[in-house]
Order: C-alpha cells, then sequence, then structure tokens
C-alpha cells in the first residue's frame, strides 16, 4: 500500500517569495508522483507530474518538483509566488497497475502582499 | 476539448434519502474514478470504471455504488444517506492507450449536504 506525507498544513509567504511545499511518500512498488491544486470550491486541476525519465519536472504556473527516490520524496517549489497561488496544494502517488489515486493531506498556501 | 463535467454541483439531502450522481468525462476519455473529499478524512477512493466494468473499490459501505454507460458516463449512488456522506464528490477521467494508465483530470464536483 502506498501512502502520502504532507507535513506541513500550511505555508504563508509573501508575495514575489520562494516556496517550496514538501511531500514524502511510501511505497513498495514503483509509483508515479503528482501535485494538484485546488482553488476554493473547485475540483483539482494538475500542475505537474512525475513517470519516468528527468527527476525535475516541470509543470504549469511556474512550479516545478524533483523526484528523489533515495529520500522517497517529491517537493514542490516556485521561485516567486504570486498572490493568485493562494489555494491548497495536493500531493498524490499511484502504483502503475491501478487508477487509485492516494492522497496527502494537502498544504494551504497563504500568499499575502 | 471539454472538461469533466459533473451535475449537480450542488445537493441538499435529508438522512435516509438515497441521491445518484453523474459524470461526463473527457471526449475519448474511458476511465472513470470517484473520490469523496471531507475536512476529516481529506481524499479517498471511491470506486474506478473502465468500460462499464468496476475496476477497483475502495473502502466505502455498500451503500455507495457506482457504474458506467456505453458512453463512459458515470453515475455514483449513495443510499440511506448519513451526516457522515456530507462531502465533495470528484470525478475523475482518464485516457488508456495500449495498456497504459493515463493521467487522472478532475471535474469540479459536487457539493452534498446530508440535514
Amino acid at each position: 500500500a502506498q501512502s502520502v506525507t504532507q507535513l506541513d498544513s500550511q505555508v504563508p509567504v509573501f508575495e514575489e517569495a520562494p516556496v517550496e511545499l514538501r511531500c514524502n511518500y511510501s511505497s513498495s512498488v514503483s509509483v508515479y508522483l503528482f501535485w494538484y491544486v485546488q482553488y476554493p470550491n473547485q475540483g483539482l486541476q494538475l500542475l505537474l507530474k512525475y513517470l519516468s525519465g528527468s527527476t525535475l519536472v516541470k509543470g504549469i504556473n511556474g512550479f516545478e518538483a524533483e523526484f528523489n527516490k533515495s529520500q522517497t520524496s517529491f517537493h514542490l517549489r516556485k521561485p516567486s509566488v504570486h498572490i493568485s497561488d493562494t489555494a491548497e496544494y495536493f500531493c498524490a502517488v499511484r502504483n502503475t497497475g491501478f487508477q487509485k489515486l492516494v492522497f496527502g493531506t494537502g498544504t494551504r498556501l497563504l500568499v499575502s502582499p | 476539448k471539454a472538461g469533466v463535467t459533473q451535475t449537480p454541483r450542488y445537493l441538499i439531502k435529508t438522512r435516509g434519502q438515497q441521491v445518484t450522481l453523474s459524470c461526463s468525462p473527457i471526449s475519448g476519455h474511458r476511465s472513470v474514478s470517484w473520490y469523496q473529499q471531507t475536512p476529516g478524512q481529506g481524499l479517498q477512493f471511491l470506486f474506478e470504471y473502465f468500460s462499464e466494468t468496476q475496476r477497483n473499490k475502495g473502502n466505502f459501505p455498500g451503500r455507495f455504488s457506482g457504474r458506467q454507460f456505453s458512453n463512459s458516463r458515470s453515475e455514483m449512488n449513495v443510499s440511506t444517506l448519513e451526516l457522515g456522506d456530507s462531502a465533495l464528490y470528484l470525478c475523475a477521467s482518464s485516457l488508456e492507450s495500449a495498456g497504459a494508465l493515463g493521467t487522472q483530470y478532475f471535474g469540479p464536483g459536487t457539493r452534498l449536504t446530508v440535514l
């Protein structure tokens, strides 16, 4: 079985500052990794995904994440955040054989001016 | 291409009633998954359908059921509603090709409130 840990429930940051949202996972099999963003009263939007290949993946809205197999981490980063990035961010894993996503508990990113 | 659509967006029911939620996947997507999102339990997998067959099921009671039609549209049903069933129900669709599972794209969700 897989599990995902997002240690930070809330991350406050000032506009134009860099941010890192942490994600660690546990799995006994190969997994795919995802970051989704959820704005208030909306569904989940895919930010980026790691399936294979380069461990640094780039997504939409200037976000990127690095897959680190030895540390079983998939942290999300953005060099300069905007007010509009205020939202909840979910890290998720899925094994290669099934369509079941296992989500972390989410990190609320609060960007203030 | 239109995204995943879910109807209705909001629903209010009372305990003991049943409810049916609908999901239309992205055109060409044949896999549909359902998730429940609550403040206490977070996002949890309910089930997944592919070509009208349930392929995977999460740890939910039998009151939660679903089906998929030949056009890939899916419905989920919850019978004998309980207060704890109040949640945002999210549907996701994905494209499969040559047996490779695709990325899931989510709809806006149906907000169910049980009184």
